[in-house]
């Protein structure tokens, strides 16, 4: 069962234009992740949210954390050609590593 | 530098050959999975493993298996590959804390004829 659906699933900008991607989730969780996956590739984490957090930064990443509307937010500002890829937020509700994932937000940065 | 190997990047198979992926970490991680990741399903569990001989189902293992003799080292076997399983599969792994991050390999793109 998919945990997490994102919001838009596609993303079109220029660059240098913010880009906001939404996560969205069912159940109680522990923890929220977002990942991101160049094209044919493996997922690289970018940042880690933790249940009893609202906000955290890192660089140019910017995430929220709602856990009352089970929703989760990613801001990329001053996008770049290179943020160019598909982004995905996973979930972990039993504290035990396992995620869960959503389908992603594929976003494309123009130069 | 971490590390998450797979065995190969593609892969061309025909229907009902016996089917080996190998995921192979250097970072001493107790957790290993296998996903599968499908255009508009995103990444689906297939099995876990939080120790040596030890493996538990995820959320589709039907037609598939794994084993874990070594910590680095988890496979994932089609026992009898069938077009449906023609996918990209991924093998990810973490440390045994609840709250941590997951390492990537960079998949195989398996094509199943």
């Amino acid at each position: 069962s998919q945990q997490g659906e994102e919001d838009p699933q596609a993303l079109s900008i220029q660059e240098g234009e913010n880009a906001t991607m939404n996560c969205s989730y069912k159940t109680s969780i522990n923890n929220l992740q977002w990942y991101r996956q160049n094209s044919g590739r493996g997922l690289v984490h970018l940042i880690l949210i933790r249940s009893n957090e609202r906000e955290k930064h890192s660089g140019r990443l910017r995430v929220t954390l709602d856990t009352s509307k089970k929703s989760s937010s990613l801001l990329i500002t001053a996008s770049r050609a290179a943020d160019t890829a598909s982004y995905f937020c996973a979930t972990d509700a039993s504290n035990t590593g396992k995620l869960i994932f959503g389908q992603g937000t594929t976003l494309q940065v123009k130069p | 530098d971490v590390k998450v190997t797979q065995s190969s990047r593609y892969l061309v198979k025909r229907t009902g050959e016996k089917v080996f992926l190998e995921c192979v970490q250097d970072m001493d991680h107790e957790n290993m999975f296998w996903y599968r990741q499908d255009p508009g399903l995103g990444l689906r569990l297939i099995y876990f493993s939080y120790d040596v001989k030890m493996k538990e189902k995820g959320d589709i293992p039907e037609g598939y298996s794994v084993s874990r003799e070594k910590k680095e080292r988890f496979s994932l076997i089609l026992e009898s590959a069938s077009t449906n399983q023609t996918s990209m599969y991924l093998c990810a792994s973490s440390r045994p804390q609840g709250i941590d991050e997951q390492f990537f390999g960079p998949g195989t793109r398996l094509t199943v004829l």
